[in-house]
């Protein structure tokens, strides 16, 4: 069973650039999550997708961050302008479907953003 | 609201030693599960055992139990039996139950190494 995939690995912007990150999901999960992961810490949740719908956004930084779901597969995750403090590891994680108790998150390998 | 602490930054054991990583936890949640997860150099984050809030019974997954104390909000990883690739950044996270919005908070991490 392949994993989730992400992409790109690295990017490196100057600020108040844009960039994209994208991630596809383990083939059938429903529920997709962007994590954002600073260095030193914990991945902490941006986002998380039922099928093509926003399960909860509370901490998306709504002003530079949007993302999308919009078949219910894929996602992608965009930053408009980056800012220093956006360096970090995005990691997206996908599950079976959210709404069954014993679900799982199974993680991408990442993309390392670096602001400059 | 929930919040995870993990007080051990950095711990460094022999090979074939076994080692406890702390973790605490606060939630508001009444249905809730507790994760370990490990993540090695390449980044992917990968489930190493997970213990529903409401079974008592401790989880166990080959060389890895925890120590899941309810009332103390304590879920403690232990590894028996430890390997160098156990060598890596260990999370403890948490996440609710329930059919809604479950995406995972975690703690800042452990970093284990393992000495040959």
């Amino acid at each position: 069973e392949a994993g989730v995939a992400q992409s790109p690995r690295y990017k490196i912007i100057e600020k108040r650039q844009s960039v994209a990150f994208w991630c596809n999901p383990i083939s059938g999960h429903a529920t997709l999550y962007w994590y954002q992961q600073i260095l030193g810490q914990g991945p902490k949740l941006l986002i998380q997708f039922q099928n093509n719908g926003v399960v909860d956004d509370s901490q998306l930084p709504k002003d530079r961050f949007s993302a999308e779901r919009l078949k219910g597969v894929d996602s992608t995750l965009k930053i408009q302008p980056a800012k220093l403090e956006d360096s970090a590891v995005y990691l997206c994680a996908s599950s079976l479907d959210h709404r069954f108790y014993d679900n799982e998150q199974f993680f991408g390998p990442g993309t390392r953003l670096t602001v400059l | 609201a929930q919040t995870v602490t993990q007080s051990q930054p950095e711990m460094s054991v022999q090979e074939a030693e076994t080692v406890t990583l702390s973790c605490t936890y606060d939630t508001s949640e009444s249905n809730y599960y507790l994760f370990w997860y490990k993540q090695p150099p390449s980044r992917q984050m990968i489930l190493v055992i997970r213990q529903e809030a409401y079974k008592q019974q401790n989880a166990t997954e080959n060389r890895f139990s925890v120590n899941f104390q309810k009332a103390a909000k304590s879920f403690s990883l232990k590894i028996s039996d430890s390997q160098l690739g156990d060598t890596a950044m260990y999370f403890c996270a948490s996440g609710p139950s329930g059919g809604g919005a479950d995406g995972l908070t975690f703690g800042k991490g452990t970093h284990l190494i393992i000495q040959p």
